[in-house]
């Protein structure tokens, strides 16, 4: 069955410090990987997908991430943290096999003025 | 922008009460998600369709939940009777299988009292 793993449930970073959020995904396939971001109130925005091709994927507001097989991981980065990027944070995963996506627990990321 | 749209935004009832939750995905997309997000279980899956055929229900209680798509443009998520174990956010979102993550509603916060 497929899973996600997110190991930190909190971060705290530095406004303008680099943040990398930790993502480990079991599937018995090549998967579908994303990263969603949500504010408090609000749905799931997508940040970022991986579905084949080159490993390291760009997303929106800066953030990019790398699929690395033999760890099964798709870790989150970004260089410099802003203020608003203060949200919790999930990792999903999906595959043409299965089609269901599951996420993970998610990550909430705390900045520090 | 296209955008997944679920009503109500909020809703509080009683415990025993039946309780609809409706979602219009976005034109043109074949996949439809149910997920209900708590702090203690994060989000679950509880059903999904693909061109409106229900493919897995497996995450709902089957005595009280039922999830339909009378047709592609509206989704229902039913709760018949509802329980105070019930309360959480649910979302909807929705696919275009294969080309990209999924598109999330705002949300349905349901309360039961």
């Amino acid at each position: 069955a497929q899973s996600v793993t997110q190991p930190d449930i909190h971060i705290t970073v530095s406004e303008g410090a680099s943040l990398e959020l930790r993502c480990n995904y079991s599937y018995g396939a090549t998967p579908y990987l994303f990263w969603y971001v949500q504010s408090p109130g609000q749905g799931l925005q997508l940040l970022l997908k991986y579905f084949s091709g080159d490993t390291l994927v760009q997303g929106i507001k800066g953030f990019e991430a790398e699929f690395k097989r033999s760890q099964s991981s798709f870790n989150l980065r970004k260089p410099s943290v802003h203020w608003s990027d203060a949200a919790e944070y999930f990792c999903a995963v999906g595959g043409n096999r299965d089609d269901k996506i599951i996420f993970g627990k998610g990550t909430r990321l705390h900045i520090l003025p | 922008d296209a955008r997944v749209t679920q009503t109500p935004r909020d809703k509080v009832t009683e415990m025993g009460q039946e309780v609809t939750m409706r979602c219009q995905p976005i034109l043109g997309h074949n996949t439809v998600f149910w997920y209900r997000q708590t702090m203690m279980q994060g989000l679950e899956l509880l059903a999904y369709f693909r061109n409106r055929a229900p493919l897995d229900d497996s995450g709902m209680p089957k005595d009280r939940f039922s999830a339909e798509m009378p047709d592609a443009t509206l989704a229902t998520l039913k709760i018949q009777p509802s329980e105070p174990r019930d309360s959480a956010v649910y979302f909807c979102a929705s696919a275009f299988w294969g080309t990209g993550g999924c598109t999330f509603g705002s949300g349905t916060r349901l309360t039961v009292v």
